[in-house]
């Protein structure tokens, strides 16, 4: 019954690997979001779908390649990891418009060694 | 560009004790105000919102209102518990963001039995 669901929770790898990040939702929102919490826990925005279509990209380098095969899945590929990459992953919803909500899934913690 | 201010944390608080976290924004338009809660390890909570001045969101005994005049939403709670120990997130959504949240730095609260 997990509204947004991520996998994989933990990720932990070497500089200059390629990752994924999944994400799903059920809660039939059109929307879906990337954001990145760094070690202070500060939460920035790095994406936007709209069904399907990208609607924000936050000067997020290029390395970061969102992909929505359909409007329940936001996937995040990481290519050429660094180790300022390393932070808290977190993939949310919203249906209530600009002005809505958002529901948060539960996080990916990637680890750059 | 819009921006969120919260009252820089750590707070420690004794069980029972009245809390107020403070959150003052910056923002064009009309935003809605939010309140997340994290506890540790896990992703954000959705604890209350309000999406227009004067508006007071509530839940699980916390409160705040959207004042406009003093761009407020301060989190307020009469009692709290330890397991109410978590890092609290004030956001705004809307205005001239395009649907993204716009996070203050988070208040991590500590409450001692």
């Amino acid at each position: 019954d997990t509204a947004v669901s991520q996998t994989p929770k933990y990720l932990v790898t070497q500089m200059g690997n390629d990752k994924s990040i999944k994400c799903e939702q059920n809660l039939g929102h059109d929307t879906m979001y990337w954001y990145k919490q760094d070690s202070k826990k500060f939460l920035k925005i790095m994406f936007s779908y709209n069904n399907k279509e990208l609607i924000i990209n936050e000067t997020v380098p290029n390395r970061f390649s969102p992909k929505s095969p359909d409007k329940a899945h936001l996937n995040l590929h990481i290519n050429s990891l660094e180790l300022g990459d390393s932070a808290v992953y977190f993939c949310a919803s919203g249906g209530g418009g600009p002005r809505g909500e958002q529901f948060f899934g539960p996080g990916t913690r990637l680890t750059v060694l | 560009g819009d921006s969120v201010t919260q009252m820089e944390g750590p707070v420690t608080l004794s069980e029972e004790a009245f809390l107020t976290i403070n959150c003052t924004y910056t923002a064009t338009g009309y935003p809605s105000l939010f309140w997340y809660v994290q506890y540790p390890g896990e992703g954000l909570q959705l604890l209350l919102k309000a999406t227009k001045a004067d508006d007071k969101g509530s839940n699980k005994g916390f409160e705040a209102t959207y004042r406009k005049e003093t761009t407020s939403f301060h989190l307020e709670k009469g009692s709290v518990q330890v397991s109410d120990s978590a890092v609290y997130f004030c956001a705004l959504g809307g205005g001239n963001q395009g649907g993204k949240l716009i996070f203050g730095q988070g208040t991590e609260l500590s409450v001692k039995p």
